[in-house]
């Protein structure tokens, strides 16, 4: 069965690094999201995206963090300056289509910020 | 704004126990309704989900979840819990014009043999 995979599963970084979290959706989905659970909370919401464009970003995704997809397969979110709080877990998830669909989530990375 | 509610932080039950997990939802109209379950170091991965229709919908692994609209509310249930089942369960709920789900904070499910 198809699955969302993602790289690495764990990535330590120290405060002021750039860090590149990667994502392989499954291969015919076209919506594509980016959460993140800090430890003890609630996975939040980051971002959406859809033909090659953001849909809907929350709150918490600031000018820090950007997505993109550089090619036909991976889907990447970049922290530009990572700060301490950013230490969470970053699932990715796909969908095939919007609306009575579920989204298929990856197994997360964890990033630790030093 | 939409929300989720999990009361229950974490549940012990023995195996082979029936199991409740509660959810309660904020949302004007009907939503989508989600459970997904996460197991240690995995990702999260869908038991069920309710879009319209059948009130009473039937997951994978046994698992099943009634929406109740007057009480808002999306519970899941098992009549006999399994020591593989012991991990952290997640309610969600998405609106149709939005792409996002909104989690709740999750309850963690401990089966004792």
């Amino acid at each position: 069965e198809p699955e969302v995979t993602q790289t690495p599963s764990h990535q330590v970084t120290q405060m002021g690094q750039e860090v590149i979290l990667r994502c392989v959706p499954i291969s015919n989905h076209l919506y594509f999201y980016w959460y993140r659970q800090i430890l003890g909370q609630k996975v939040e919401f980051l971002v959406s995206f859809y033909n090659n464009e953001i849909s809907e970003k929350s709150e918490i995704f600031d000018d820090q963090f950007s997505v993109e997809r550089p090619d036909g397969s991976n889907f990447t979110l970049k922290i530009r300056s990572t700060k301490l709080e950013d230490s969470a877990m970053y699932f990715c998830a796909s969908r095939p289509r919007r609306g009575g669909d579920e989204q298929y989530f990856g197994p997360g990375t964890r990033l630790t910020v030093t | 704004a939409q929300s989720v509610t999990q009361p229950d932080i974490h549940i012990t039950v023995s195996e082979g126990a029936s199991l409740e997990l509660r959810c309660n939802y904020s949302y004007g109209a009907t939503p989508y309704l989600f459970w997904y379950v996460q197991s240690p170091g995995q990702g999260l991965q869908l038991l069920l989900k309710y879009f319209s229709g059948d009130t009473l919908v039937q997951g994978i692994k046994g698992f099943e979840a009634e929406f109740k609209r007057s009480q808002s509310s999306f519970n899941l249930r098992k009549p006999s819990v399994h020591w593989s089942d012991a991990a952290e369960y997640f309610c969600a709920v998405a609106a149709y014009n939005t792409d996002k789900l909104i989690f709740g904070t999750g309850t963690r499910l401990q089966v004792f043999p």
